[in-house]
């Protein structure tokens, strides 16, 4: 398998610009998890989808921020308008449930960088 | 509710020498616990993780994990640290919130490994 696919890996934008990152979970996999990893907050989890579905979006930081998962194979994290505020590295990662126990298997992340 | 501590943000140590990296955790169940490695510009991957099962876990590249319930401890080791094992480790408790069971990660430990 080839893992969590994200892309771009590289994003530089300027302030006011649409911004869209992509996933790809593994096969199989039925739950999916946007992450934002910065210097200041470390880890944070955005949004939980399960069987596509938006579970948990308590994480989302404000109505610039948008997801979806149109099919079990794709997913978009949508930054519209971006702000120099929202650089950070987004990671996908997915799993097969969140029965305690199941590990999440991470993508190599986007690195955006708004300017 | 679940929560973990690393209790060094920076560790340093020679090749060849032991690594031992902290975690404490907090949990009203048993808990999962897991360790990820970041290596510099990648993704989160998987070391080990501990699910109830033997107390004493084996992972990947050398290092292992003790689960001391006594101690709410989950600390990690390796025997003899190698050059490729700089990276930041996670620590990350399996917690069950808002419905579902979330990965709540530590602050991470960055290791550096000197010649």
């Amino acid at each position: 398998d080839a893992g969590v696919i994200q892309s771009p890996r590289h994003e530089v934008t300027e302030m006011g610009q649409e911004v869209t990152l992509r996933c790809k979970p593994i096969s199989g996999h039925n739950s999916l998890f946007w992450y934002r990893q910065t210097m200041m907050r470390g880890l944070e989890l955005l949004i939980y989808f399960n069987n596509n579905v938006p579970i948990d979006d308590s994480g989302m930081p404000e109505d610039r921020f948008s997801a979806k998962m149109p099919n079990a194979s794709f997913s978009t994290l949508k930054i519209q308008p971006s702000e120099p505020r929202d650089s950070a590295v987004y990671f996908c990662a997915s799993s097969f449930s969140t029965t305690t126990g199941n590990e999440q298997f991470f993508g190599p992340g986007t690195r955006l960088t708004v300017l | 509710a679940q929560s973990v501590t690393q209790l060094d943000s920076h560790v340093s140590v020679s090749e060849g020498t032991p690594v031992l990296l902290r975690c404490n955790y907090s949990s009203s169940y048993s808990p999962s616990l897991f360790w990820y490695v970041q290596h510099p510009n990648k993704g989160l991957q998987l070391l080990l993780k501990y699910t109830s099962a033997a107390t004493l876990v084996k992972g990947i590249n050398g290092f292992e994990a003790e689960f001391k319930k006594s101690e709410t401890s989950f600390h990690l080791t390796k025997p003899s640290a190698h050059m490729s094992d700089a990276a930041e480790y996670f620590c990350v408790v399996s917690g069950f919130s808002g419905g579902y069971n979330k990965l709540i990660f530590g602050a991470g430990t960055r290791l550096a490994v000197h010649p």
